[in-house]
């Protein structure tokens, strides 16, 4: 079955810029988006489209993509950005199911 | 505003099944697919599948096939999500959620299901 893989975990400190990966076989074909959990919440958008920031999202979350692999930054992280992090695509089959990555844990401190 | 209120927690034995209900409102709800995601205790993301609230057409994940099933009754405009021959390792909030791959996403508040003997 299709994995997204991304790094466990990923520290900064506040004003620092943080990306955190995220590597697939289907993404040069398929896009990548990214969702922000912080304990006990639902899940947020935070990048759609591998680089598209939604409405009301700070300026410094940023993605990008480029063959195999997806990028996150946040750019200028500040303490209140420390949350999980899972990016999520869909394989390419005909029949395309979705998929997340494990997720990684951003520390700003 | 678009909602999806998710039904409350619920507690089965193994072997069990569960139903989950995710109503919607505040959008025409034919137009959209309802995703579900669930989440283990101290776990990742995990998705489960789709299903089309326009013709009730369903993707699942392949862990699930077999045990899983999405339905939607668009008089109520609720969807549901179906899991039998429930295993401790089921134990975990579920989210329903619409759009995952889009510009704006709505998540239900999520159910957590605790399977346990």
């Amino acid at each position: 079955s299709y994995e997204l893989t991304q790094p466990p975990s990923v520290s900064v400190s506040p004003g620092q810029t943080a990306r955190i990966t995220c590597s697939g076989d289907a993404l040069p074909k398929k896009y990548a988006y990214w969702y922000q959990q912080k304990s006990g919440q639902a899940p947020v958008l935070v990048i759609y489209e591998d680089s598209k920031r939604p409405s009301g999202i700070p300026e410094r979350f940023s993605g990008s993509s480029s063959g195999t692999m997806a990028t996150l930054t946040i750019s200028g992280a500040q303490v209140e950005d420390e949350a999980d992090y899972y990016c999520y695509s869909t394989d390419s089959s005909g029949n395309p199911l979705g998929v997340f990555g494990g997720g990684t844990k951003l520390t700003v401190l | 505003q678009v909602q999806l209120v998710q039904s409350g927690a619920e507690v089965k034995k193994p072997g069990a099944s569960v139903k989950v209900s995710c109503k919607a409102s505040g959008y025409t709800f034919t137009s959209y697919g309802i995703s579900w995601v669930r989440q283990a205790p101290g776990q990742g993301l995990e998705w489960m599948g789709w299903i089309s609230a326009y013709n009730g057409n369903t993707n699942y994940a392949q862990k699930l096939q077999g045990r899983v099933t999405m339905t939607t009754d668009t008089s109520t405009s609720t969807a549901y999500m179906e899991l039998r021959s429930l295993r401790s390792d089921d134990t975990a909030v579920y989210y329903c959620a619409r759009g995952l791959a889009v510009a704006v996403t709505y998540w239900g508040q999520g159910t957590l299901v605790t399977v346990s003997s």
